[in-house]
């Protein structure tokens, strides 16, 4: 069975320190990947989506980017941290579309606090 | 371009009610629709899904969703409220083929005693 795992669960950063959050996926090969965020009453923002390694598609333009250094891994990174760039962040995965109904899994989210 | 809307987004039931929560989708071409809950500090679990079979879905934990096309709505329901339903609930859209999902605003549930 599938499985994604996010790291960390929770983090405190000063505003301006760098960031760097993890996702990985088991148990499938060449998924989309995703990175969402939810702010106190915002509902879910889609940040970037992955359909590949090294293809990163960006949602919004933001003080954040995301890479894709192997086939089941995805980072989200920040040169610097805003206090706007708190939230939870989620990180998503679903099987190519083609074929199938794009239903997204998601991870068990990374609690930002920026001070 | 899909879209849904979320109406209310907060719902209170007592336990042992009928929860409804209710989802209207705009699509120009034939959806798949979602429901997802999340619970508190925990990420989205799908409930259920309608992909163009039956129209009426059965989910996981007693959860049913009924597609309508004539309405545009995908409302969840569940005949009887339990504590441990209090939770966020977004309904999703997207269609064959496409990457990505577009949600709704969400819809808190508590239930009390």
């Amino acid at each position: 069975s599938q499985t994604i795992h996010q790291w960390p669960a929770t983090l405190v950063q000063p505003v301006g320190s760098p960031l760097s959050l993890e996702c990985t996926v088991e148990g499938t090969s060449n998924p989309n990947l995703y990175w969402y965020r939810q702010a106190a009453g915002r509902g879910l923002q889609l940040l970037f989506y992955s359909v590949g390694i090294g293809q990163i598609s960006s949602e919004v333009p933001q003080n954040l980017s995301a890479s894709r250094p192997q086939d089941r891994q995805f980072i989200l990174s920040s040169k610097k941290l805003l206090l706007s760039d708190s939230g939870f962040y989620l990180c998503a995965w679903s099987a190519t579309p083609w074929g199938s109904y794009n239903e997204q899994f998601f991870g068990p989210g990374t609690r930002l606090t920026v001070l | 371009a899909q879209s849904v809307t979320q109406l209310g987004s907060h719902v209170s039931v007592s336990e042992g009610a009928l929860v409804l929560l209710r989802c209207n989708y705009s699509s120009s071409v034939p959806p798949y629709l979602f429901w997802y809950v999340q619970y508190p500090n925990q990420g989205l679990q799908l409930l259920l899904k309608y992909t163009s079979a039956a129209t009426l879905v059965k989910g996981i934990n007693g959860f049913e969703a009924e597609f309508k096309k004539s309405e545009t709505s995908f409302h969840l329901t569940k005949p009887s409220a339990h504590m441990s339903d209090a939770a966020e609930y977004f309904c999703a859209v997207t269609r064959r083929n496409d990457y990505k999902l577009s949600f709704g605003a969400g819809t808190t549930v508590t239930v009390r005693a």
